[in-house]
């Protein structure tokens, strides 16, 4: 069975950071890419970040170029989310999911709160 | 960016009745399209990809349609579990995009 674990969300003020992990379980980590998708509070669904299986090539949405960054340790079957100088607007719940033409298995989410 | 926008943003319906879903892109899409169900306080779940093919241990009332820049979403009979938010969500052009959501609610 797949699953995805996040961790490392919290109350954190404007302008601080936070590291966001996922642990995969259940299948090829290795063989997958894998994202981070965000959901704010009352609203939709947005992508933030994607990773290639290998790790080297990663891609994100304008809104957290230069502050978030997303990696992977394939060995230990973990996606992280890296994420500096946290604004308001990036209080949301954070999943993790696998890519597979869709993201097809998610993560039961990590709340970030920006705030102080 | 492909902007996806959905109709209805509410859909008040009984169980047994039909459910159908629109879903309509800015530009075409191809079939590079998906539908994902979210009940309150979950993650979402993959119902269709590519348009039309269900996921895995989708059961069949479920089913999707459409190409270019009009897609739907259609549930033959509601079960009550059905209830939630619909979201569409593109693949063809960068950044992957998602539609605002329509609710399905209990009439």
């Amino acid at each position: 069975e797949v699953q995805l674990v996040e961790s490392g969300g919290g109350l954190v003020q404007p302008g601080g950071s936070l590291r966001l992990a996922c642990a995969a379980s259940g299948f090829t980590f290795s063989g997958y890419w894998m994202s981070w998708v965000r959901q704010a509070p009352g609203k939709g669904l947005e992508w933030v970040a994607n990773i290639n299986q290998a790790g080297s090539a990663t891609y994100s949405v304008d809104s957290v170029k230069g502050r978030f960054t997303i990696s992977r340790d394939n060995a230990k079957n973990l996606l992280f989310l890296q994420m500096n100088s946290l604004r308001g607007e990036d209080t949301a719940v954070y999943y993790c999911a696998r890519w597979a033409t869709a993201w097809d298995s998610w993560g039961q989410g990590t709340q970030v709160t920006v705030s102080s | 960016e492909v902007v996806l926008t959905q109709s209805p943003a509410t859909l008040s319906l009984s169980p047994g009745e039909r459910a159908t879903l629109s879903c309509r892109a800015s530009q075409t899409i191809s079939s590079q399209l998906a539908w994902y169900q979210q009940k309150r306080g979950q993650a979402p779940r993959l119902l269709i990809y590519d348009a039309s093919r269900r996921a895995t241990g989708i059961p069949a009332r479920f089913s999707g349609s459409g190409s270019g820049t009009d897609f739907t979403l259609t549930i033959s009979s509601l079960e009550p579990e059905d209830f939630a938010v619909y979201y569409c969500q593109q693949r063809n052009n960068w950044p992957q995009t998602f539609g605002q959501g329509t609710k399905v609610e209990i009439k």
